[in-house]
C-alpha cells in the first residue's frame, strides 16, 4: 500500500537556492504530519511537525493542505549541510507511516 | 530530548542463525515501541508495534514467527530475527513513545544486519 508518496528526486541545487518538496497521503483521517531528515546510514531525525496553519523554523517552512491531502517542505537559502534525504511521515492510528524520502544534494 | 539506544549497531551472521536486537529508552518510560526495517533507497517500513506487557501487533506481510518481539519492560524491547537469511539483511530501526506524548517518537540509531 502506498499511503504516503514522495518524489524520490534527487534534487540537485546550488548553495543559496530555494527548494520545495511535496508529499501526498491517502488516509484523509490522518491527523498528524511530520518531516524527518535522514542522513546516510543513520536514523531519521525529526525536522519539524506540520500544522494546519503552516509553520516556520528558520529557513524551513512546512505547509499542510488537507483538501488536497498533501504536505510540503520549503527550504530557503540552501546550505551544503542540508544535503540529506527528507522523509515525510503521517501518523496513522498509533504508528508513523513514512514516504520513501526525497534526496537533496546541495553543491557549492 | 529523549534518548533511545540500540544494540548492536551492526551485526554480520551466517545464514540460519538467530540475531537479537535490543532497543532501550534511556531516560523515559516507553509504553509503546515500534520496529522498522529499511532496505537501501527504500522507506522505513513499519514491521510491528509493541506495547509493554502485551503481544506485538505485526503489519501485514511480516512473519511473527520469524521476527519475535518482546517488550517485557517499559525501557526495553527486543527483536529477534530467527533463522536469518540473506534477504533479511537490512537496517532495523526502533522507535519509542511515551504515554504522555502520543505524537512524538524517538528513534534509535539503528542496527545494520548482514546475513551471509
Amino acid at each position: 500500500r502506498k499511503e504516503v508518496e514522495q518524489d524520490p528526486g534527487p534534487f540537485n541545487v546550488p548553495e543559496g537556492a530555494t527548494v520545495a518538496f511535496n508529499c501526498t497521503y491517502s488516509n484523509s483521517a490522518s491527523q498528524s504530519f511530520f518531516w524527518y531528515r535522514q542522513d546516510c546510514r543513520k536514523e531519521p531525525k525529526l525536522l519539524m511537525s506540520v500544522y494546519s496553519s503552516g509553520n516556520e523554523d528558520g529557513r524551513f517552512t512546512a505547509q499542510l493542505n488537507r483538501a488536497s491531502q498533501y504536505i510540503s517542505l520549503l527550504i530557503r537559502d540552501s546550505k551544503l549541510s542540508d544535503s540529506a534525504t527528507y522523509l515525510c511521515a503521517v501518523l496513522a492510528g498509533t504508528a508513523l507511516i513514512f514516504g520513501k524520502g526525497t534526496t537533496l544534494s546541495v553543491s557549492s | 530530548g529523549a534518548v533511545v539506544s540500540q544494540h548492536p549497531s551492526w551485526v554480520i551472521c551466517k545464514s540460519g542463525t538467530s540475531v537479537k536486537i535490543e532497543c532501550r529508552s534511556l531516560d523515559f518510560q516507553a509504553t509503546t515501541m515500534f520496529w522498522y526495517r529499511q532496505f537501501p533507497k527504500q522507506s522505513l517500513m513499519l514491521m510491528a508495534t509493541s506495547n509493554e506487557g502485551s503481544k506485538a501487533t505485526y503489519e501485514q506481510g511480516v512473519e511473527k514467527d520469524k521476527f519475535l518481539i518482546n517488550h517485557a519492560s517499559l525501557t526495553l524491547s527486543t527483536l529477534t530475527v530467527t533463522s536469518a537469511h540473506p534477504e533479511d539483511s537490512s537496517f532495523y530501526i526502533c522507535s519509542a513513545r511515551e504515554a504522555s506524548d502520543y505524537n512524538e517518537q524517538f528513534f534509535g540509531p539503528g542496527t545494520r544486519l548482514t546475513v551471509l
